[in-house]
């Protein structure tokens, strides 16, 4: 069974740019949330999405958008790129998502996108 | 806001040595997820904890979910270098939310 697959792995932009990144689900999860990892601040949730629709929304910026297809494939953009948006960028898929069905909650987590701006 | 805050952030032992992390919070959880991430790549998951005093084992690692299903721990016996890493908790509720994280050395 493939695992959590994210594209591209490493991006190099500039300042005001703006960027998608892509995220490809384990095959019948339905749930794709994203991350922002940093040293300083951790993981912090962006947003999660089921079913096409968005569920949660984390306390970042309307920069940071996402969207997610039928097939589950899930992109997320940032506009108007800052210095401070470098970060590992995290997908995790999941059954379920925050369904609150205990083990259907497990997410599995992909090696993530390393955003550089410059 | 951090809703779960890890203990200690922070460790390096030397191989053979025990060690426990906390995971605590003041919010309950349905589940409690914990994962090894190693630099640059993607958090692993180790294991689901999703019954209150709820006790896991694997291998040499030990995983406890606290009655209350508010807080969690991470017992290693006879650590090996293999064991380093950033170890995280993670407890679903309306979303999931990570702790602080802590960074595992194992020195050899």
């Amino acid at each position: 069974k493939a695992g959590v697959t994210q594209t591209p792995r490493y991006l190099i932009k500039t300042r005001g740019q703006q960027v998608t990144l892509s995220c490809s689900p384990i095959s019948g999860h339905r749930s794709v949330s994203w991350y922002q990892q940093t040293p300083g601040q951790g993981l912090q949730f962006l947003f999660e999405y089921f079913s096409e629709t968005q569920r949660n929304k984390g306390n970042f910026p309307g920069r940071f958008s996402g969207r997610q297809f039928s097939n589950s494939r899930s992109e997320m953009n940032v506009s108007t790129l800052e210095l401070g948006d470098s970060a590992l960028y995290l997908c995790a898929s999941s059954l379920a998502g925050t369904s609150g069905r205990g083990a259907q909650d497990e997410q599995f987590f992909g090696p993530g996108t390393r955003l550089t701006v410059l | 806001t951090q809703l779960l805050e890890q203990s200690p952030q922070f460790l390096s032992i030397q191989e053979g040595e025990n060690l426990t992390v906390y995971c605590n919070s003041s919010s309950v959880f349905s589940s409690l997820q914990w994962y090894r991430q190693e630099p640059g790549e993607g958090p692993v998951l180790l294991v689901t904890v999703v019954t209150g005093g709820e006790v896991k084992k694997l291998k040499r690692l030990t995983f406890q979910f606290g009655d209350a299903r508010k807080d969690s721990s991470l017992h290693i016996t006879a650590a090996q270098p293999g064991d380093t890493g950033l170890y995280l908790c993670a407890g679903a509720g309306n979303q999931f939310y990570f702790g602080t994280g802590t960074s595992l050395t194992v020195i050899p």
